[in-house]
């Protein structure tokens, strides 16, 4: 079964500090590795990554792919209260994006 | 915003009833993909619809079907309810099958 594996499952931090959440995934029908962040209900993109170890930034969040590994990670730096939130990966497997089950992040004040 | 719209956003119905979701996709974006999201978990392929036509589909029994349509809207039927069909369903838009997908709210279905 292809299978999408997130970790930790949950994760309560203070604001201002990093978290790191990780991803691992199966190589089969590989061609991206995208990850979601969901608040309420639709998920919103944050970054597709196709190539091994080219972090990809947007503010204060980095994402990097290791396809020898089969993981990616996020990063969250300086965190605020707003980055509460599940943060989903998943995988576009050819026509499908198998999803992991997610990170429940939440971030005290 | 993501111009996907998705109705209704709630919905209660009894087991055995038949139901309709609906998702309107972003102007000339062909392909549609239905997922469903139970609670506390990630969200599960249904099926891929482009051009109108069955993409690929996930392991969801056949009373789970499908439509789209050449204005950009599509549906999601279920028949024969029952109750673990509860959850979250998403429908995400695409210009192609393979590039950055943009999901919509979600329907929120009950089955009591």
């Amino acid at each position: 079964e292809d299978k999408v594996v997130q970790s930790p499952l949950s994760l309560v931090v203070h604001e201002g500090d990093t978290v790191t959440l990780n991803c691992s995934y199966e190589v089969t029908n590989f061609r991206s590795l995208l990850w979601y962040k969901q608040e309420k209900k639709a998920p919103t993109f944050l970054f597709m990554l196709t190539s091994s170890g080219i972090e990809k930034k947007s503010g204060r969040l980095s994402s990097i792919l290791d396809k020898k590994e089969l993981f990616s990670i996020l990063n969250i730096t300086a965190t605020q209260t707003g980055d509460s939130a599940v943060y989903l990966c998943a995988k576009d497997s050819n026509y499908q994006l198998i999803w992991g089950a997610g990170t429940k992040l939440i971030i005290k004040p | 915003e993501t111009g996907v719209t998705q109705s209704p956003t709630h919905l209660i119905k009894t087991r055995g009833q038949q139901v309709t979701l609906r998702c309107s996709s972003q102007s000339g974006h062909n392909t549609v993909s239905w997922y469903q999201q139970a609670l506390g978990q990630g969200p599960q392929f249904i099926f891929q619809y482009y051009r109108e036509e069955e993409n690929g589909r996930g392991n969801f029994p056949p009373r789970f079907s499908g439509l789209q349509f050449p204005n950009y809207s599509s549906e999601l039927n279920v028949n024969a309810l029952e109750l673990d069909d509860s959850a979250l369903y998403l429908c995400a838009s695409s210009p192609t099958p393979n590039t950055e997908a943009f999901f919509g709210q979600g329907t929120r279905l009950t089955v009591v």
